[in-house]
């Protein structure tokens, strides 16, 4: 089984700062690693996913996150935020074997971003 | 990019009815889709698995009696809350792959079932 940990619950941060979301992995098999992004009473889109190759990956909003299998992470990054980018971010993993689009999701991590 | 569309959005009902929710894939034929249930400042946790035209999958815990699960079509899929009570108040959401893609499931805007 898989099993997805977001560390930190919220995280508030200033508008133009940086700032990172963590995000770690469990699994004894290979993982497709995905970000997903919902703001308030709404469902969840997709950020960004890592499936193979680059371990770097991009969002077309300025987001980016890395996978790093040696320690099992997918952090989020962003070098500047706006106040559009608060919202709940989830990390999520599935296996690329039987039901793919099977999601596990980590807890969550509340960003604000503040004026 | 794919669309999920969820309906309805909001839905306030009595306790000891049943509610209806929807859940279409509007530009692609869903062969799965999957239902997730959502507590207030929690994470989303999967309630069952639908094929289309089979049986849902449910995870453990989950009543299947409770939450009816129907998938009859490629581009529709239900989930009924019979006998509805205020502890199944809760966000539901639904998610569909298919056509073609077994790397990505594509999300529904949710439902807030609020049962009073």
């Amino acid at each position: 089984a898989q099993s997805v940990t977001q560390l930190d619950s919220q995280v508030p941060v200033f508008e133009e700062a940086p700032v990172e979301l963590r995000c770690n992995y469990s699994s004894s098999v290979s993982v497709y690693l995905f970000w997903y992004v919902q703001y308030p009473n709404q469902g969840l889109q997709l950020l960004l996913k890592y499936l193979s190759g680059s371990t770097l990956v991009e969002s077309i909003n300025g987001f980016e996150a890395e996978f790093n299998k040696s320690q099992t992470s997918f952090h989020l990054r962003k070098p500047s935020v706006h106040i559009s980018d608060t919202a709940e971010y989830f990390c999520a993993v599935s296996v690329p074997s039987g039901s793919a689009r099977q999601l596990t999701f980590g807890s969550g991590t509340q960003l604000t971003v503040l004026p | 990019g794919a669309v999920v569309s969820q309906h309805p959005s909001r839905v306030i009902c009595k306790s000891g009815t049943s509610v209806k929710i929807e859940c279409r894939s509007l530009d692609f034929q869903a062969t799965t889709m999957f239902w997730y249930r959502q507590f207030p400042k929690q994470s989303l946790m999967l309630m069952a698995t639908s094929n289309e035209g089979s049986k849902a999958t449910y995870e453990q815990g989950v009543e299947k009696d409770k939450f009816l699960i129907n998938h009859a079509s490629l581009t529709l899929s239900t989930l009924t809350v019979t006998s509805a009570h205020p502890e199944d108040s809760s966000f539901y959401i639904c998610s569909a792959s298919g056509g073609g893609t077994n790397t990505e499931a594509f999300f529904g805007q949710g439902t807030r079932l609020t049962v009073v």
